[in-house]
């Protein structure tokens, strides 16, 4: 079934420690997304990918980073993770051009210790 | 500064009933919008969208309803199902963003059988 897998589905992380969330489409869109989802504030976006090659930074991208080695996968890394990361963290692709609507994994249930 | 506004955490209504979820928006460079329907444990799932340049979009049960001038969105369900309950996500893409979609916080919807 075409979609968006992620990896891990949740996970318990100590403060400091490096992690990275990982994001693989099977649908060939070439823009890709990182998002948090936390209580009370919807989801903000983290990084972004237009197409293979390329990434810019969201709303929230301190302490985050991305790269988009091809179109398939667009991995999320936490060089040293801190408390104030722990949410619920979900990758989105969609088609290029403009006004497109964002297709979603299930997403990455994370908790720094 | 909140770009997009769901000014109601939760509504419920009853089975049958209409469901009306709405929106609000300040950025007048926002030329697309767009409703998610997210399940916990889920990602969130396209539902709608509307374009700027249009007033009301029909699916199903679903109707988009734009007021440009109000800087207003809102969502009808009728009837509104069991299966409906869910929250529910109002997002804008921004013509000059490059791509990157504002959520608003989002709306519990509780249908009550």
């Amino acid at each position: 079934i075409a979609g968006i897998t992620q990896a891990p589905t949740s996970q318990i992380l100590a403060a400091g420690r490096r992690m990275t969330l990982r994001c693989t489409q099977d649908m060939r869109h070439n823009a890709m997304y990182w998002y948090r989802q936390d209580l009370g504030l919807g989801l903000r976006l983290i990084h972004y990918s237009n197409t293979a090659g390329t990434t810019g930074k969201g709303e929230v991208p301190d302490g985050y980073s991305v790269s988009r080695a091809n179109t398939d996968d667009f991995p999320l890394t936490l060089a040293s993770a801190v408390p104030s990361q722990t949410s619920v963290y979900f990758c989105a692709s969609s088609e290029q051009g403009s006004n497109q609507p964002q297709h979603f994994g299930d997403g990455t249930r994370l908790s720094i210790l | 500064d909140q770009q997009v506004k769901q000014n109601s955490p939760s509504l419920s209504v009853q089975e049958g009933r209409i469901s009306i979820l709405n929106c609000d928006y300040t950025n007048s460079m926002f030329d697309y919008f767009l409703w998610y329907k997210k399940y916990p444990a889920e990602g969130p799932t396209f539902l709608i969208s509307i374009s700027s340049i249009k007033d009301k979009n029909e699916d199903g049960r679903f109707t988009v309803f734009l007021n440009k001038s109000a800087k207003h969105l809102s969502l009808h369900i009728v009837p509104s199902q069991p299966g409906d309950s869910a929250v529910y996500f109002c997002a804008a893409y921004d013509r000059g963003s490059n791509y990157k979609l504002t959520f608003g916080k989002g709306t519990l919807l509780t249908v009550n059988p």
